[in-house]
């Protein structure tokens, strides 16, 4: 069974500043990997896919990598921005099937 | 293009009643979607995979006669929460991919947010 743990579970940084958000899975038999944002009481809006066969893929001030040996992905978001602020959700998706399992989340906060 | 959109965005119901809510894709034909259930301050877990015109297929835990699931179409599919208790309020979320196409990405409808009293 997929097990998804991201930290930090919570950030809050000043505007500007460089971030690195952490994921690691448990079973790296994956298809690929997914990070979604989160706003509070709203759906997911899906930021980056990367496949197994990648090791990143870049959106703007986005940056996610993927190690899958390791089982662990990052997202880098450079000069944060108080829009930045939301819930930040990796889910990687089974090589079998399409099931995605989803992290807790990492709750970011941007200090303006 | 991908855009899912849930109806209602919330919806208050008494305990014992039953409540619909419909999923749909605009811009694609969605062959399987997915439907996710999210408690205040937990992620979000898979309730059901459906594919159009078959049986969804439910995850472990999950009352299959409790939360009735119709993809009726290529764009529409339904979850049926039947006889409602407090316990099943939460955030109701849908996501398809046009699989036909061999489309990596699963997109996600805004959710739909339950509260049984």
């Amino acid at each position: 069974k997929q097990e998804v743990t991201q930290i930090p579970a919570a950030l809050s940084v000043p505007e500007g500043e460089n971030l690195v958000l952490n994921c690691s899975f448990t079973d790296s038999a994956i298809y690929n990997l997914q990070w979604f944002r989160q706003d509070p009481g709203k759906g997911l809006t899906s930021l980056l896919l990367i496949q197994s066969s990648q090791r990143e893929q870049t959106s703007g001030r986005l940056n996610a990598s993927l190690d899958k040996s390791s089982g662990r992905s990052t997202l880098y978001i450079a000069a944060s921005q108080p829009g930045d602020s939301a819930t930040y959700l990796c889910a990687p998706r089974g090589s079998s099937g399409d099931k995605l399992t989803f992290g807790t989340g990492t709750r970011l906060a941007v200090r303006p | 293009g991908a855009v899912v959109s849930q109806h209602p965005s919330w919806v208050i119901c008494k305990s014992g009643t039953s409540v619909k809510i419909e999923c749909r894709s605009l811009d694609f034909q969605a062959t399987t979607m997915f439907w996710y259930r999210q408690f205040p301050k937990q992620s979000l877990m898979l309730m059901a995979t459906s594919n159009e015109g078959s049986k969804a297929t439910y995850e472990q835990g999950v009352e299959k006669d409790k939360f009735l699931i119709n993809h009726a179409s290529l764009t529409l599919s339904t979850l049926t929460v039947t006889s409602a208790h407090p316990e099943d309020s939460s955030f109701y979320i849908c996501s398809a991919r046009d699989t036909r196409r061999g489309a990596k990405e699963q997109y996600f409808g805004p959710g739909t947010r339950l509260t049984v009293t």
